[in-house]
């Protein structure tokens, strides 16, 4: 257990939707990072918050948008969805400096 | 940029034998190195990570991992195998702004009894 928290686990929904993403890092972390995994194109950055301000951005579409709250919890909000936004959504969280990124369980998103 | 290459999809090995995870890197500056192991249905597992220091990096579950500069390699080892190792694994590096990871493809490892 990476300490690293997520929910739901599971969402299925429907193209055109919103979904919200949840995800409470380690106890003390700062850093809160935000992956899409999918089998096409594998594990991908999307965005990265830093003690509530965003830090740096990835591939991330212009449908997606995240925020980090004052209790360092963060929300990845989906929206608009299309069939290929279906993938595992990862969480990640880690301290200062160039440490390691400790991994949530994954948020398993399908759209139909 | 900064990049990360796993040449194999799929490494098999019998249990009780060595085993080796391939990778090679391409970064501008230092590199911040990383194994993790993906099990099914669930998340990524961090194993070790190469800093700076000695090329050798013990990590975790009896995994060592050898850094060689000339080569740009960091390749995953373990002298014995157990079935329980059969997972996908992924090398990472830290990107140039010192925030994502950036990850190969990842290796699937079947290890048979």
């Amino acid at each position: 257990d990476s300490g690293v928290t997520q929910t739901p686990k599971h969402l299925i929904t429907a193209t055109g939707q919103r979904v919200t993403l949840r995800c409470s890092p380690r106890s003390g972390d700062l850093s809160v990072y935000w992956y899409q995994q999918s089998l096409d194109q594998g594990l991908q950055f999307l965005i990265q918050y830093y003690n509530g301000e965003e830090r740096a951005k990835g591939n991330i579409l212009e449908r997606f948008s995240a925020q980090q709250f004052p209790d360092l919890h963060s929300e990845l909000n989906l929206s608009s969805l299309e069939l290929g936004d279906s993938a595992l959504y990862f969480c990640a969280s880690s301290p200062l400096g160039y440490s390691e990124q400790f991994f949530g369980p994954g948020t398993r998103l399908t759209v139909l | 940029a900064q990049s990360v290459a796993q040449p194999e999809d799929q490494v098999n090995v019998a249990e009780g034998n060595p085993l080796t995870v391939k990778c090679t890197y391409s970064v501008s500056g230092n590199p911040y190195l990383f194994w993790y192991v993906q099990y099914p249905n669930r998340g990524l597992q961090f194993l070790l990570k190469y800093i700076t220091g000695d090329n050798l990096v013990k990590g975790s579950y009896g995994f060592e991992a050898e850094f060689n500069k000339s080569q740009t390699s960091f390749h995953l080892k373990k002298p014995s195998a157990l079935v329980s190792d059969s997972a996908l694994y992924f090398c990472a590096v830290r990107d140039q702004a010192g925030t994502a990871l950036i990850f190969g493809k990842g290796t699937t490892l079947s290890v048979s009894s």
